[in-house]
């Protein structure tokens, strides 16, 4: 059984600095891409960023580019996004999520964690 | 990256058959096949029902169907059952390798 769980998330201020964490089982975790996926509180989903199984070529929304960074530890079997510069719109619960090939060329989310809640406020 | 346009709402009573539109341009829905929809109930993380754009995983319902005619794409419910009622999101492959979600359907099951 594929079990995704976040850890990390936290109320943190304006300009402040947050690692989220996903720790896989239940699937060869290198095998696959691997993303992060937002949602606002009340608001809808927004992809955030995507690293492929090797974790060699990763990618981004404009909203986050330049101020997050995702990366993953396949000898752990854990994924991460390091937040930097940290501003009010990035409120949400940040979601963990399993892609469906290697190299993020499948485009889906075939299996969500249950999200860990960042609040960027002062 | 703009969202795809969804309906804020959509309902329907039990047995009955409803759509949900998810409409972009044709540099996302308009030129590939990578759409997929996801189910979310209040509190609880996304699931995936629907993959290029009519493709369904193993274990999801066969009264879930997808479609897809120019730049909209449509997901359909027959049968309807309470369970059924949730938020529904599309998303599609907006190219760069980015992807973009819809703004979401709630379902309401009267």
């Amino acid at each position: 059984e594929v079990q995704l769980l976040e850890s990390g998330g936290g109320l943190v201020q304006p300009g402040g600095s947050l690692r989220l964490s996903c720790a896989a089982s239940g699937f060869r975790f290198s095998s696959y891409a691997m993303s992060w996926v937002r949602q606002a509180p009340g608001k809808g989903l927004e992809w955030v960023s995507s690293v492929t199984g090797s974790g060699g070529y990763t990618y981004y929304a404009d909203s986050v580019k330049g101020r997050f960074a995702i990366s993953r530890d396949n000898s752990k079997n854990t994924l991460y996004l390091q937040m930097n510069s940290l501003r009010a719109e990035d409120t949400a619960v940040y979601y963990c999520a399993k892609c469906d090939d290697y190299v993020w060329g499948s485009y889906r989310f075939s299996y969500w964690g249950q999200g860990t809640l960042v609040t960027v406020s002062s | 990256q703009s969202a795809l346009t969804q309906p804020a709402s959509v309902s329907g009573s039990p047995g009955q058959s409803i759509t949900i539109s998810c409409t972009g341009t044709s540099s996302d829905v308009g030129s590939y096949n990578l759409l997929s929809w996801y189910q979310q109930h209040p509190g609880k993380a996304p699931k995936l029902m629907i993959y290029e754009v009519g493709e369904r995983p193993s274990g999801v319902s066969n009264r879930f169907s997808g479609s897809k005619s120019g730049n909209t794409a449509s997901l359909t419910i027959s049968g309807l059952q309470a369970e059924d009622e949730a938020d529904y999101y599309c998303c599609s492959y907006a190219g760069s390798s980015t992807v973009v979600f819809g703004g979401g359907t709630k379902l309401t099951v009267l």
